[in-house]
């Protein structure tokens, strides 16, 4: 059974420390999406990849935050420093872009909270 | 990217009645998809609509896709309680980035 992984499931760190976020997409999928959930703010998408090369990082905040994709079966998502209003689940999704479309397969997400 | 708007934001309903969530653009999108995210857990996906004026059927769910592909909803006919989960809509636009509606929290009661 195919399946989106992400590592870790929870994470509590204190403010101003680095956290990393890894997520192994479906073999397979040509993209991958960093999605951040909160209450107020919803889904919001962060970076997005196709063929590991990022397409479009616009909505995340450049100065603590980097996403990279070394290879085909990872995905990172790093933020430095971290801040108490970064706390939010980080969801991954991967799919596969054919003709104009692409459904997005979630993995169980990471539950980040910052002190 | 597509902005949807997704209304209402929160829906009860008691077991057994409808409930019908709405996704609008200003722009023409060019597919409109369907995911529920049950409590604590990831979304999932449900369907895709491509074309204008789409209806699709699951079971008790029904999705229509607006003729000017600037709309869409989906209606659950007689709610279970299995149902109770937040939906979301998105789409995936210029290079099929998937973007996402405000989603709608369904609560249903027993």
């Amino acid at each position: 059974d195919a399946r989106v992984t992400q590592t870790p499931r929870h994470k509590v760190t204190e403010m101003g420390q680095e956290v990393t976020m890894r997520c192994q997409p479906i073999l397979g999928h040509n993209t991958v999406f960093w999605y951040r959930q909160t209450m107020m703010q919803g889904l919001e998408l962060l970076a997005y990849f196709r063929n590991r090369a990022p397409l479009d990082d616009s909505g995340m905040p450049k100065d603590r935050f980097s996403a990279e994709m070394p290879d085909a079966t990872l995905a990172t998502l790093k933020i430095q420093p971290s801040e108490p209003r970064d706390s939010a689940v980080y969801f991954c999704a991967s799919g596969l872009a054919l003709q104009g479309t692409t459904e997005a397969f979630f993995g169980q997400g990471t539950r980040l909270t910052v002190v | 990217g597509q902005q949807v708007m997704q209304i209402p934001q929160y829906q009860h309903v008691q077991e057994g009645e409808d409930f019908t969530t709405y996704c609008n653009s200003s722009t023409t999108l060019s597919n409109i998809q369907w995911y529920k995210q049950r409590p604590g857990g990831h979304p999932v996906f449900l369907i895709q609509l491509v074309k204008s004026g789409e209806v699709k059927k699951q079971k008790r769910l029904t999705f229509q896709f607006g003729e000017a592909k600037k709309n869409s909803s989906l209606h659950i006919t007689a709610t279970q309680t299995t149902d109770v989960g937040t939906y979301f809509c998105g789409s995936s636009g210029g290079y099929q980035k998937v973007t996402f509606g405000t989603g709608t929290k369904l609560q249903v009661i027993p």
